[in-house]
């Protein structure tokens, strides 16, 4: 079955700091992988996408990377400021099994930067 | 920047009852989605729709379920008869034409609580 896990559940961290978010994913014949942020009560927010045949994608303090032989995906999130704190989606697109339209979450991380 | 629009923000119904929530999709994208979230849950794919004509669809979406794009514009996700179960938050999303390497953009959602 494919499966998407994100850890830590949570994660709580002092403004400034460095941090990284993990995912991985079961069966390494993605499409793509998708980060997304979430507030609370909203909607979802694209942060990065990264191709199948890609290593990472950088946007602004964000950098996601991606490793398919090993099923990884970290989002690296540099100099954390109390504006980041949602939770942090990954969702994986796979390109095995006829499916290409869907995407499969994970449940999230939430982040608490403090000030 | 274009973005996804979904109405209502917040709907309630009694179980039994028809919903129709109404989502209004970036202008030139021709890739359209239904994703939901139940309280505390991973957000699930219900159906993709291209072309006037479903893509893909998950095992939550039953017959109870549909999906039209009755003009130009509008994007709508009808439950015909409501169950306690269906309450959860509701994401619209579209990607762009001929591009399964574009991210998905999704709206804020629609609040459905059944009573």
């Amino acid at each position: 079955k494919q499966e998407v896990t994100q850890i830590p559940a949570a994660l709580s961290v002092p403004e400034g700091e460095n941090l990284v978010l993990n995912c991985s994913f079961t069966d390494s014949a993605i499409y793509n992988l998708q980060w997304f942020r979430q507030d609370p009560g909203k909607g979802l927010t694209s942060l990065l996408l990264i191709q199948s045949s890609q290593r990472e994608q950088t946007s602004g303090r964000l950098n996601a990377s991606l490793d398919k032989s090993s099923g990884r995906s970290t989002l690296y999130i540099a100099a954390s400021q109390p504006g980041d704190s949602a939770t942090y989606l990954c969702a994986v697109r796979w390109n095995s099994g006829g499916s290409n339209y869907k995407l499969t979450f994970g449940k999230g991380t939430l982040l608490t930067v403090n000030p | 920047e274009p973005e996804v629009t979904q109405t209502p923000s917040h709907q309630v119904t009694q179980m039994g009852q028809e919903v129709i929530l109404r989502c209004v999709p970036i202008s030139n994208h021709l890739y359209f989605y239904w994703y939901r979230q139940i309280l505390g849950q991973k957000v699930e794919f219900l159906v993709s729709f291209y072309n006037n004509e479903i893509s893909e669809k998950s095992e939550i979406f039953d017959d109870q379920f549909s999906v039209e794009r009755p003009d130009g514009s509008n994007f709508t996700l009808k439950i015909r008869s409501t169950k306690l179960e269906d309450s959860a938050m509701y994401f619209c999303a579209s990607s762009a034409r001929q591009d399964y390497n574009s991210p998905l953009h999704f709206g804020n959602g629609t609040r459905l609580t059944v009573t």
